[in-house]
């Protein structure tokens, strides 16, 4: 079955360019959640979605950042004026309902090289 | 402070070998921990999920365990195969929150 896509894959931006990266989560998932993973670290917490509302968003570096999941199903995580230490993988999971003890489904992940 | 440590940081194991993966958190209170693998340039995959009550889980080769009183858990690969060479990551959970807290992984590599 179709399990988390991200788009785009891979996304290489000048600093002070805004980007916008996509997450289709699994069907029928009500938690989505979306990470930052430096290279050779942990993902860490950034945003977390239930449906459409967006729960807790303050994992997010800064006012720069910006999430929405407007109709409960896609999300995009948007990026204002990136700057080099933005650069980084973006992952999104989704989870089934259920409560917090359910598996997280990670997508691949948006590599974001700023230059 | 809520965090999880990993050891080792790399390991190199030649095919067919066993191997143990350590994994220390303090995260209160205590909800759940989990064990995921993650392949170069992909999304972690969960392996397995322990509530607090548990012990041990078990998924194919991979055998993960839990001492809640010493917050410590391990997972254990037996027989290890080329695919296995990834990063294995340790989250502990905390309860009644989504907010998961990830360790930095352990690279493990195995070679033939």
């Amino acid at each position: 079955g179709a399990g988390v896509s991200q788009s785009p894959r891979y996304k290489v931006a000048k600093r002070g360019q805004d980007v916008a990266l996509r997450c289709d989560p699994i069907s029928g998932h009500v938690s989505l959640f979306w990470y930052q993973q430096a290279l050779g670290q942990g993902p860490e917490f950034l945003t977390y979605f239930q449906n459409e509302a967006q729960l807790d968003k303050s994992g997010l570096p800064s006012d720069r950042f910006f999430a929405e999941r407007p109709e409960g199903s896609v999300s995009t995580l948007k990026i204002q004026r990136t700057q080099q230490e933005d650069s980084a993988v973006y992952l999104c999971a989704s989870s089934p309902p259920g409560g917090f003890l359910r598996a997280q489904y990670f997508g691949p992940g948006t590599r974001l090289l700023v230059l | 402070k809520n965090q999880v440590e990993q050891s080792p940081q790399s390991l190199i194991i030649l095919e067919g070998k066993n191997c143990t993966l350590q994994c220390n958190y303090t995260v209160s209170p205590f909800s759940n921990l989990r064990w995921y693998k993650q392949d170069t340039g992909r999304g972690p995959v969960s392996l397995t999920i322990m509530t607090f009550s548990e012990n041990t889980k078990s998924n194919g080769r991979y055998t993960a365990t839990l001492d809640a009183d010493t917050k410590q858990s391990s997972l254990h690969i037996t027989a290890s195969q080329l695919s296995d060479s990834a990063s294995y990551i340790c989250v502990a959970g905390g309860s009644g929150t989504y907010k998961y807290i990830f360790g930095t992984g352990t690279r493990l590599k195995v070679l033939a």
